[in-house]
């Protein structure tokens, strides 16, 4: 089992619709939760950061964390073709490491 | 601002050449991390520095070894290169935060490293 665990999809959504994106992760004591939006050939560009349960908004994307069940999902809406990419989940996986483990991403399709 | 920078952006090696690949972070950045992203794959760590020092070390090979400088750039040196070794490098920094949950990094464009 991966330390973080991503459906590979693809994911394909109409333009304008929402998407919705789901990470679990395993080790309980993981602090911080990170999404990365990664198109083809190109680097992973940090969109969304959540550290403490609940909700966070900024534009069309909102993350939720859920500690207790341990996953992490990324909401887009209103949906653009410009949002077709790979998006990766990262955590800090053990307390007190910086470094990111990175889930498989899900590529997210938007159909036109 | 800048974001980071890395060079060179391509590379091709043969065999058993060696390769070293530089990172500049974003300016008061003082951490800078290194993946590698094989094709079809995700990002795996390789190490981390923090004011000149090792802080992280992940699954990189023997064959490598990095360093970073008073400026903050990082160096990878890898030798002995192999067909394997082929994969996008990748430099992420970070601003130092005494607590490290508080971790967001920024990745540069990368290195694109082929190995023949």
């Amino acid at each position: 089992q991966k330390e973080v665990e991503q459906n590979s999809g693809p994911l394909s959504v109409p333009e304008g619709a929402i998407a919705s994106l789901n990470c679990t992760y395993s080790d309980r004591g993981s602090q911080s939760f990170f999404w990365y939006r990664q198109y083809s050939g190109k680097s992973p560009e940090l969109i969304m950061f959540i550290y403490s349960n609940g909700d966070k908004e900024d534009g069309r994307f909102t993350a939720q964390l859920n500690k207790a069940s341990q996953y992490v999902s990324l909401l887009i809406r209103d949906s653009q073709p410009s949002d077709s990419a790979t998006y990766l989940c990262a955590v800090n996986i053990s307390t007190g490491r910086r470094a990111l483990t990175f889930g498989s991403g899900t590529r997210l399709q938007v159909q036109p | 601002a800048a974001g980071v920078i890395q060079s060179p952006r391509h590379l091709i090696k043969e065999k058993r050449e060696t390769a070293t690949l530089k990172c500049y972070p974003i300016s008061r950045h003082d951490t800078v991390y290194w993946y590698q992203q094989g094709p079809g794959q995700d990002p795996q760590f390789l190490i981390s520095f923090y004011e000149k020092m090792q802080s992280d070390k992940g699954s990189i090979p023997d064959r490598f070894s990095a360093q970073q400088f008073s400026d903050y750039h990082s160096e990878l040196n890898m030798s002995s290169l192999e067909l394997g070794d082929s994969a996008l490098y990748f430099c992420a920094s970070s601003f130092h935060k005494a607590d490290p949950s508080y971790n967001e990094q920024f990745f540069g464009p990368g290195t694109r490293l082929t190995v023949l």
